[in-house]
C-alpha cells in the first residue's frame, strides 16, 4: 500500500517546536516525500519534500530515517497559523506516471 | 511558489446538468495535472493524471466517463461532471506539476452543490 501513516491528530504550544511523525515503511528507492498542509476549504499548501538528505526550508526541515521508513516534518515554532491538517505523501512513479497519494493526515491544533 | 487556479471556486447545479472546472498554472507549463476530490473530514482521493496532450489516467472505480478530463494545453486541465447527482456533490481539487520538479502545487479547490 502506498499510503503513509500519520496519528490523527496533535497539540502543540504557540512558540514551541512540533514534530510531526510519518511512517512509509513501504517506501521505495525513487519515491519521494512529500509534506503538505491544508486549511478548511482550501487546497493543499507545499511546504518541503526530500528523498534521502535532511531539508530545510522557510517553512519548516524535513528529518528523514536512516532506512527512509519514516520521516518527521519539525515546525521550528508554532504559530496559530500553523493550525491545519498536515499530509505526509508517498510521491510514487517515474516522470510521466509521477503521482502523489494521500494518506489520512494529522490535525495540527496550536494552543495560544 | 508556483501559482495553480482553479474556476469557478464555488458551483450549485441541478441534478442531471454537468459541470465545468477548469485548472490553470498560471506563471509556469504543467505537463501533468492531477485531480482529486475531497468529502468533508476526510484526505483528498487521487481522481485522476492527465498529461498533455494524451488520454487522462482514471484511478481504479472512478468512471472516466462521468468525470471528463480534458488537459488541452500546457496550462490548460478542465474538469467535466457529467449528468451531476447529489451525490456528486464535493470538493474538487487540482493541481499541477512542472517536468523538471518533482513538487505539485495545488489550486484553491472548487466546492461543487448539486441539488
Amino acid at each position: 500500500d502506498a499510503k503513509t501513516t500519520q496519528p490523527n491528530s496533535m497539540e502543540s504550544n504557540e512558540e514551541e517546536p512540533v514534530h510531526l511523525p510519518c511512517n512509509h515503511s513501504t517506501i521505495s528507492g525513487t519515491d519521494y516525500i512529500h509534506w503538505y498542509r491544508q486549511l478548511p476549504s482550501q487546497g493543499p499548501e507545499y511546504v518541503i519534500h526530500g528523498l534521502t538528505s535532511n531539508v530545510n526550508n522557510r517553512m519548516a526541515s524535513l528529518a528523514i530515517a536512516e532506512d527512509r521508513k519514516s520521516s518527521t516534518l519539525i515546525l521550528h515554532r508554532a504559530t496559530l497559523r500553523d493550525a491545519a491538517v498536515y499530509y505526509c505523501i508517498r510521491g510514487k512513479g517515474t516522470s510521466g506516471t509521477y503521482k502523489y497519494i494521500f494518506g489520512t493526515g494529522t490535525r495540527l491544533k496550536v494552543l495560544a | 511558489g508556483a501559482v495553480v487556479s482553479q474556476h469557478p471556486s464555488r458551483v450549485i447545479c441541478k441534478s442531471g446538468t454537468s459541470v465545468k472546472i477548469e485548472c490553470r498554472s498560471l506563471d509556469f507549463q504543467a505537463t501533468t495535472m492531477f485531480w482529486y476530490r475531497q468529502f468533508p473530514k476526510k484526505s483528498l482521493m487521487l481522481m485522476a493524471t492527465s498529461n498533455e496532450g494524451s488520454k487522462a489516467t482514471y484511478e481504479q472505480g472512478v468512471e472516466k466517463d462521468k468525470f471528463l478530463i480534458n488537459h488541452a494545453s500546457l496550462t490548460l486541465s478542465t474538469l467535466t461532471v457529467t449528468s451531476a447527482h447529489p451525490e456528486d456533490s464535493s470538493f474538487y481539487i487540482c493541481s499541477a506539476r512542472r517536468p523538471e520538479r518533482i513538487e505539485a502545487f495545488f489550486g484553491q479547490g472548487t466546492r461543487l452543490t448539486v441539488v
